[in-house]
C-alpha cells in the first residue's frame, strides 16, 4: 500500500532529448506527488509537484503528467541539458504528513553533450 | 542555496566516539526530520519532530538519539555507531499539517563515515 515504483533505474539521453521517468503508486490516500532532483553531494531539492485534481503541470522545461485512475505519474524534461544530469526521485505523500513521504528508488539521468 | 543548514558537512568517527550532527532552519517550519540516505538509494525516514516533540521514530537503533532544543534547531547525537551506519544524513523541514504544501526542504546533508 505504501510503495512507489519508479522506472527506469537509469537513463541516458542526448542533449535536447526528452527523458521520461515513470512512477506508480498504490495508496489512494496520497494527495501530493513531488519530484525531487538530487546532485552528487547535495540534498534533494523539490523540482515540481502535482496534486491529484489536475492531470498535468508544467514549470519551465519540466512537466508532470498525472493519471489518477491508473495511479501513475511521470516526469518529462523537455530540451534536456547536461546540467540536468542528476538523480530524480518521485515521491507520494499526504500533504498533512509531508515527512511521511514514500520515495521511489530513483532514476539516474545522464544527458550527453 | 538551501535554507536548511547542516553541520558538519563531513564527519569521520570511530565506533567508540560520540559526535553530534546539527541542523538549523529559519523558515518557521514546525516539522523537522532526520533521514538517512545510502548511495544510490532514496532517503529513509528516521525521526519526525512536530512542534518540538518527537512524533515518529522509525524503529531507529538507540545509538542514534535525536534532540529538538527549539523550533529552529534539530540535533542528532551519535554514539557507538557501526560501519554500516556510514551514510549521508539529511535534515529536512516542512510546514506542519494543513498549513503545509507538502514540500520537504532538505539540507545538503552530513556525510558520515564510521571506521
Amino acid at each position: 500500500q505504501q510503495q512507489v515504483k519508479q522506472s527506469p533505474q537509469s537513463l541516458i539521453v542526448q542533449k535536447g532529448g526528452i527523458p521520461i521517468i515513470n512512477c506508480a503508486y498504490e495508496n489512494t490516500a496520497f494527495d501530493y506527488f513531488p519530484w525531487y532532483q538530487q546532485f552528487p553531494g547535495k540534498g534533494p531539492a523539490l523540482l515540481i509537484a502535482i496534486r491529484p485534481d489536475v492531470s498535468e503541470k508544467k514549470e519551465g522545461r519540466f512537466t508532470i503528467s498525472f493519471n489518477k485512475s491508473a495511479k501513475q505519474f511521470s516526469l518529462h524534461i523537455m530540451d534536456s541539458q547536461p546540467g540536468d544530469s542528476a538523480t530524480y526521485f518521485c515521491a507520494a505523500s499526504m500533504v498533512i504528513h509531508a515527512g511521511k513521504s514514500t520515495f521511489g528508488d530513483g532514476t539516474t539521468l545522464t544527458v550527453k553533450p | 542555496d538551501t535554507e536548511v543548514t547542516q553541520t558538519p558537512k563531513h564527519l569521520v568517527m570511530g565506533m567508540t566516539n560520540k559526535k553530534s550532527l546539527k541542523c538549523e532552519q529559519h523558515m518557521g517550519h514546525r516539522a523537522m526530520y532526520w533521514y538517512k540516505q545510502k548511495a544510490k538509494k532514496p532517503p529513509e525516514l528516521m525521526f519526525v519532530y512536530s512542534y518540538e516533540k518527537l512524533s515518529i521514530n522509525e524503529s531507529v537503533p538507540s545509538r542514534f538519539s535525536p534532540e529538538c532544543p527549539n523550533s529552529s534547531l534539530l540535533n542528532l547525537h551519535l554514539h557507538a555507531l557501526q560501519p554500516e551506519d556510514s551514510a549521508l544524513y539529511l535534515c529536512a523541514s516542512s510546514f506542519q499539517g494543513t498549513s503545509g504544501t507538502g514540500e520537504l526542504f532538505f539540507g545538503e546533508g552530513s556525510r558520515l563515515t564510521v571506521l
